[in-house]
């Protein structure tokens, strides 16, 4: 148990819907990091998050969007779903510092229908 | 641009000994993890190297060589357990940029 907290684990939508991943990081960290990961594509880096503030962005797109709130929790809104948005969507967290892994979240399994 | 290269799969025996290389190319460094991730799972940490050299955890060990772009994990005395896929992430700044993976499946 990595100590990060995804829900909900599974999410079946249509096209065209919008849905709210939420992660809560272990006690502690105070980045949150977004992930996803398709098959032909690998983990791809979304967003980061550092004390509630915006911190990095990877190749998010406009559709999505994601927030960090004052109890470090994170939420990703993702809107105008695609069939292609379908994945498995991970939360990271971790504490501040260059050498400081990340730990991963057991991971939402969006599915387009 | 970002490119990290790892092999897509490998086979081993159980009780040897397997080398996972991965390449990179990125803008950025401060450091390089290694995961693993069993199929459906969370990606678990296993590894990190920021300077050039060998680090040993127990049964894993991963090398740096920062002027190559090229790491390795050695994976000893493998395990029917270790089947899953290790994934080379770069840090840069404060993203994680990952390679495809390597899916490693051992055989008794």
């Amino acid at each position: 148990d990595s100590g990060v907290t995804q829900t909900p684990k599974h999410l079946i939508t249509a096209t065209g819907q919008r849905v709210t991943l939420r992660c809560s990081p272990r006690s502690g960290d105070l980045s949150v990091y977004w992930y996803q990961q398709s098959l032909d594509q690998g983990l791809q880096f979304l967003i980061q998050y550092y004390n509630g503030e915006e911190r990095a962005k990877g190749n998010i797109l406009e559709r999505f969007s994601a927030q960090q709130f004052p109890d470090l929790h994170s939420e990703l809104n993702l809107s105008s779903l695609e069939l292609g948005d379908s994945a498995l969507y991970f939360c990271a967290s971790s504490i501040q510092g260059e050498n400081q892994p990340q730990h991963f979240g057991d991971g939402t399994r969006l599915s387009i229908l | 641009g970002q490119n990290i290269d790892q092999p897509t799969e490998m086979t081993a025996t159980e009780g040897a000994i397997v080398q996972i290389n991965c390449t990179y190319q990125t803008s950025g460094f401060n450091g390089l993890f290694w995961y693993q991730q069993h199929a459906g799972e969370a990606p678990t940490f296993l590894s990190y190297n920021v300077l050039d050299g060998l680090e040993e955890k127990g049964r894993f060990s991963s090398f740096l060589s920062r002027s190559k772009g090229y790491s390795y994990l050695l994976l000893k005395e493998l395990q029917m357990k270790d089947s899953a896929s290790y994934l080379c992430a770069v840090r840069d700044l404060g993203k994680l940029i990952f390679g495809q993976g390597t899916e490693l499946s051992v055989k008794p």
